[in-house]
């Protein structure tokens, strides 16, 4: 079957602009995550759904980044005025239930390469 | 300060070899450790640990915690090419925590 698809793939902006990536999770998964990792860095914990609801928002570096779900489906990360620092490779992962508390096996995404210039 | 450290940082070796990497942790409400290697972009999960002194084992790698220690290993033996990664170390608490991961390139 699928697994967690993201798109773009690569996307460039220019400083200022607000962009929009895309995470579509695997068919049945109610937990969605999303991470970022830059370069030289570990993987970074931004947020994760659970069904449409975000439990736990305490990741998203700034108040310039913002996710959405619906239909505890499709996810959206919103980063406004992009900075330079926004640079890196955001990955998406879904599972079929989830949560800090209760973990389950995280299928990835392939990521999306994100440069500001 | 919740923090996770993975050693060493790099490490090549020849195939056949064995590698043992570290994982150390501090982390408030400790709930699991896992572990995941990581090609390209996307990691893949290889273990979750949550209870100390519990080996698991899938093929050439193993890993085990100590919770005494707040520490994990991850050995891989008889190593091939295709172990040449960056093998991350996650640990679930309040949220997630990932160290920066200890690049593995193995050479013929």
């Amino acid at each position: 079957g699928a697994g967690v698809s993201q798109s773009p793939s690569n996307k460039v902006t220019e400083k200022g602009k607000d962009v929009e990536l895309r995470c579509d999770p695997i068919s049945g998964h109610t937990a969605l995550y999303w991470y970022r990792q830059s370069l030289g860095q570990g993987l970074e914990f931004l947020i994760y759904f659970q069904g449409n609801s975000a439990p736990d928002k305490s990741g998203l570096p700034s108040d310039r980044f913002s996710a959405e779900r619906t239909g505890g489906s499709v996810s959206t990360l919103t980063i406004q005025r992009t900075q330079q620092e926004d640079s890196a490779v955001y990955l998406c992962a879904s599972s079929l239930t989830g949560g800090v508390r209760s973990y389950n096996e995280q299928f990835f995404g392939p990521g999306t390469r994100l440069t500001v210039l | 300060e919740d923090k996770v450290v993975q050693s060493p940082l790099s490490l090549v070796v020849h195939e056949g070899d064995t590698v043992t990497l570290n994982c150390s942790y501090e982390v408030t409400n400790f709930r699991s450790l896992l572990w995941y290697k990581q090609e390209k972009k996307a990691p893949t999960f290889l273990f979750m640990l949550t209870s100390s002194g519990i080996e698991k084992k899938s093929g050439r790698l193993s890993s085990i915690l100590d919770k005494k220690e707040l520490s994990s290993i991850l050995n891989i033996t008889a190593t091939q090419t295709g172990d040449s990664a960056i093998y991350l170390c996650a640990l679930t608490g309040n949220q997630f925590y990932f160290g920066t991961g200890t690049s593995l390139t193995v050479i013929p």
